[in-house]
C-alpha cells in the first residue's frame, strides 16, 4: 500500500453510537491532519499532529477525539454526534508541519463519508 | 486569520478551450499557494503550487500566476480534456503553517 489510506470509506451511525475513523500513511511523513469537508464550504482543519504530538486543535467539539499512537496512524473517535456532523472526513499527511513550503505539502486520503442519523 | 475566496463555483468549457479559476486571499504574509484537484470519490490531489517569491509557474497544460500586490492567484488550464473534469481547490498557507482553502470550483469539460 502506498499513500494515505482511510477506513472505513463510508459510515452510517446513530447519534448515540461510538465509532472510529482510521488513517494510515505509508510515506514516512512526520505530520498528520484531520480535515472536515462539507458541501459548499472550505475544508476545515480539525486537528494536526506533528511527531505524534498534537499541535493544532481548531475549537473542535469534544465529541470528536483524535488519537495518534505513532507517526503512521491517526484515529478520529466519534461519540454522540449530531446530524450536522455528517460530512466527508479527510486525513492528510505531510513531511513536516513547519518549515519550507515543500516540507508541508499535503497528501490526502480518499476520505471517510460519515452520515449521522 | 486568512480568508480565501474562490471563483467561479462552477465552470463549463468545451473540450480544447481554456479554463481559468481565480482566488483571492487576505493575509499579505501568506507565502505558499497550492492547487488541488478532487475527482469523484477521491481525496484532493496536489496539481501545482507556487511560492510567494515567484510570479508564475507552468507544468505542461497547467499554469498558476500570483499577484502579491493584489493578493490574488489563478489557475489556468489550457487545451482542456474531459479528464480535467473535477473540483479544484485553491489554498493559501499563512506564517503559522496553516492552510486556508477556497470553497472549490466544479469544472466540467464538455466533449
Amino acid at each position: 500500500e502506498t499513500g494515505v489510506t482511510q477506513t472505513p470509506r463510508h459510515l452510517v451511525m446513530g447519534m448515540t453510537n461510538k465509532k472510529s475513523l482510521k488513517c494510515e500513511q505509508h510515506l514516512g511523513h512526520n505530520a498528520m491532519y484531520w480535515y472536515k469537508q462539507s458541501a459548499k464550504k472550505p475544508l476545515e482543519l480539525m486537528f494536526v499532529y506533528s511527531l505524534e504530538e498534537r499541535v493544532e486543535n481548531n475549537s473542535v467539539p469534544s465529541r470528536f477525539s483524535p488519537e495518534c499512537p505513532n507517526s503512521s496512524h491517526l484515529f478520529l473517535h466519534l461519540h454522540t454526534l449530531q446530524p450536522e456532523d455528517s460530512a466527508l472526513y479527510l486525513c492528510a499527511s505531510s513531511q513536516d508541519f513547519a518549515g519550507l513550503a515543500g516540507a508541508n505539502v499535503l497528501t490526502f486520503g480518499a476520505g471517510s463519508r460519515l452520515t449521522v442519523l | 486569520g486568512e480568508n480565501v475566496e474562490q471563483h467561479p463555483s462552477t465552470l463549463s468549457v468545451q473540450e480544447g478551450d481554456s479554463a481559468v479559476i481565480k482566488c483571492t486571499y487576505s493575509d499579505s504574509a501568506s507565502n505558499y499557494f497550492p492547487w488541488y484537484k478532487q475527482e469523484l470519490g477521491k481525496g484532493p490531489q496536489l496539481i501545482i503550487d507556487i511560492r510567494s517569491n515567484v510570479g508564475e509557474k507552468k507544468d505542461q497544460r497547467i499554469a498558476v500566476t500570483l499577484n502579491k500586490t493584489a493578493k490574488h492567484f489563478s489557475l489556468h488550464i489550457t487545451e482542456t480534456q474531459p479528464e480535467d473534469s473535477a473540483v479544484y481547490f485553491c489554498a493559501a498557507r499563512n506564517t503559522g503553517n496553516q492552510f486556508y482553502f477556497g470553497t472549490g470550483t466544479s469544472l466540467t469539460v464538455i466533449p
